[in-house]
């Protein structure tokens, strides 16, 4: 099946600094989404792409959408311990018809110290 | 405003027992999914409902089977419990195909 490559694995930084992980594949997406997963918690929605070359900022996090379909980063600036967690990328593949299922990256740990 | 609910939320089982998982969702969303997540793997796909009368095999279906049971549930079964199906499990929900996925907390199951 699909593959999506997320790197880093995983990310210690201090408080403050910036943050940058990304997800790559070998085929087209058309919808790129990024997620966060607290511990002890599910998933949840950060940042929805829909368009190659879009770029979308929620507070201190931006995410954007390759302009070759196949990509897309997320950049959190500023960081502060509230953004430990996993984070992962999720893509829809291009089908050319209806495709209700997401391949996910494995996901990045990131780990902030204060 | 409870979204995607899954119970229970945590279950120790013995091999070769039985058991379902509930997961409803109050966002009247057509399409519902179950994962599961292992420590390094990520998210992988159990089965999924893309619409209400709807079911198919997702990456992972070996040992289990589902059942949309109305629009707002979709449950999972496992019929008979093993030691390699011990994991967290999540169910999630979306309006349409192109619409981002929304995930319950989860249900940590350990087969003993």
């Amino acid at each position: 099946g699909q593959q999506l490559n997320q790197s880093p694995q995983s990310m210690f930084i201090q408080e403050g600094e910036d943050v940058s992980m990304n997800c790559t594949s070998s085929s087209i997406f058309n919808t790129w989404l990024w997620y966060k997963q607290d511990p002890g918690e599910g998933p949840v929605l950060l940042i929805a792409l829909y368009k190659a070359g879009e770029l979308t900022s929620n507070g201190r996090l931006t995410a954007q959408f390759g302009t070759t379909r196949k990509d897309s980063f997320l950049n959190i600036s500023a960081s502060i311990p509230s953004d430990v967690g996993i984070y992962f990328c999720a893509g829809r593949p291009y089908s050319g018809g209806s495709n209700y299922k997401l391949t996910f990256g494995k996901g990045t740990l990131l780990t902030v110290n204060p | 405003n409870a979204g995607v609910t899954q119970t229970p939320k945590f279950q120790v089982l013995k091999t070769g027992q039985s058991m379902t998982l509930q997961c409803a969702q109050d966002m009247n969303h057509n399409s519902m999914y179950w994962y599961r997540q292992d420590p390094g793997m990520g998210l992988r796909l159990i089965y999924y409902s893309a619409s209400e009368g709807t079911t198919d095999k997702g990456e992972v279906p070996n040992g289990y089977n589902v059942s949309r049971l109305n629009k707002r549930e979709f449950s999972l079964r496992l019929e008979s419990a093993a030691p390699s199906q011990t994991s967290v499990y999540f169910c999630a929900s979306t309006s349409g195909n192109n619409q981002p996925q929304h995930f319950g907390d989860g249900t940590r199951l350990s087969i003993l």
